[in-house]
């Protein structure tokens, strides 16, 4: 599965989007791309995943770039109950496998 | 549906004693993870069942670990004898068909503290 990279950490304001990127310059043709959070304390939660298309549902909208090396999460409007760490996972359509890398912890400001 | 449930929630045990983690799947669910979090490993699989059957263990540290499955609804991972550098928060996750890859459940999580 390819490598994924993504700014430590962010922050933004309660109210405001908040838009969390991650790069994935080696993604194959059958490689998805997954979110998950992790809320302090507790498991990790999924979020969305997309293969070329942008991606919307009640959390989150995900975007992927034409070339697909690159996407961005939108939590289109943050709460403090957002305040987690991001975690963006490259994944072959025929793994089962999640490779969690250090994520972003995003922080949202009251 | 109670989602994935892990027991006990937090474990704390003396080096060399045996610690065995428990995780009940949600219902209908036909994969089960079991995942290990430190501070300087991250999130790592240790192991994958499929319709209870172990299919991937290479992630199980060493052969003081061990993971059964008995039936769709009940797993266990062991740790005999315990080391402190075994203290990290396990998590069990389960997921519906044989590669899940819309998306895996993971429940809250056992905190191990060895001592």
């Amino acid at each position: 599965d390819a490598k994924t990279t993504q700014p430590p950490s962010m922050d933004c304001a309660e109210g405001r989007a908040a838009n969390l990127p991650c790069n994935h310059s080696t993604i194959s043709g059958n490689e998805y791309v997954y979110w998950y959070r992790q809320i302090h304390s507790q498991g990790p939660q999924y979020i969305i995943h997309g293969l070329k298309n942008n991606e919307t549902n009640e959390m989150a909208s995900l975007i992927i770039t034409e070339d697909r090396k690159s996407s961005t999460l939108i939590l289109p409007h943050a709460t403090l109950r957002d305040t987690a760490v991001y975690y963006c996972i490259a994944r072959s359509d025929s793994s089962y496998k999640l490779i969690f890398g250090s994520g972003t912890r995003l922080l949202v400001r009251p | 549906d109670a989602g994935v449930i892990q027991s006990p929630r937090h474990e704390v045990t003396e080096m060399g004693q045996e610690v065995t983690l428990r995780c009940k799947p949600i219902s209908g669910h036909n994969s089960l993870f079991w995942y290990r979090q430190t501070m300087m490993r991250g999130l790592e699989l240790l192991i994958y069942f499929n319709n209870n059957v172990p299919i991937d263990d290479s992630g199980m540290p060493e052969d003081r670990f061990s993971a059964k499955m008995p039936n769709a609804s009940f797993s266990t991972l062991k740790i005999q004898p315990s080391e402190p550098r075994d203290s990290a928060v396990y998590f069990c996750a389960s997921g519906e068909g044989e590669i899940s890859y819309n998306e895996q459940f993971f429940g809250p999580g056992t905190r191990l503290t060895v001592l």
